[in-house]
């Protein structure tokens, strides 16, 4: 089955600079990657997603990269904010198991102000 | 549009009972798919029902079983209790077609077995 590694596990950055987080996948049948970010008591809320016959997806400060050959996707979060720290999570599907996402164990991401 | 909605949002039960959670996803989707997330295992997944069939399944016992119903809602239940089985459950929705995989959460049923 398909495996999904997120590193790093906690990530602390000032207020203003930007974060990168980092997913491998295992399982090439795999062709939708969102992102979660969770706060605390709250359920995953979708940032942003991306699938396999596009590089990289922008919206405002997010944005996302994929490199299909070399199986990782990328989260970068530009101008952080301390209203972004949360934990993040990643995520691989194979559109043929709709509904059956993989997770990566999650990134607790920290801005300091 | 209202999102997922879940309930009961906290349960406390003993080991050896049985539960059942619930589970509202938006209008119009017909997937659901059901999570567990603990603090050591992460986000696992259990199972997904679309127009009230399971269509995948997670590595867990035949304890964890789920439903849906012809309005697309879905519950599932939990028998025989563990003390492992503490958990926050969270169940997804999405439209379930053919490049319509992006899920949204509920908040989560917050499980404690005592």
């Amino acid at each position: 089955g398909e495996n999904v590694e997120q590193h790093p596990s906690t990530l602390s950055v000032q207020e203003g600079d930007s974060a990168v987080i980092k997913c491998t996948y295992s399982d090439s049948a795999s062709n939708y990657f969102p992102w979660y970010k969770q706060e605390l008591g709250k359920g995953p809320q979708l940032i942003i997603d991306i699938r396999s016959n596009v590089g990289e997806k922008k919206d405002q400060r997010i944005a996302v990269t994929l490199n299909k050959t070399a199986k990782h996707f990328s989260l970068h979060i530009t101008e952080t904010q301390p209203e972004d720290s949360a934990v993040y999570f990643c995520a691989a599907t194979d559109n043929t198991n709709a509904g059956k996402s993989t997770f990566g164990d999650g990134t607790t991401l920290t801005v300091k102000p | 549009k209202a999102g997922v909605t879940q309930t009961p949002r906290y349960l406390i039960k003993t080991r050896g009972q049985q539960v059942t959670l619930s589970c509202s996803p938006i209008s119009g989707h017909r997937s659901v798919s059901w999570y567990q997330q603990t603090p050591g295992q992460g986000l696992q997944f259990l199972f997904e029902y679309f127009s009230e069939t399971q269509r995948n399944k997670g590595n867990f016992p035949g304890r964890f079983s789920g439903r849906q119903f012809s309005n697309s809602r879905s519950e599932m239940n939990v028998s025989t209790l563990e003390l492992g089985d503490s958990a926050l459950y969270l169940c997804a929705s999405s439209p379930g077609g053919w490049g319509e995989e992006t899920q949204y959460f509920g908040p989560g049923t917050r499980l404690l077995v005592l």
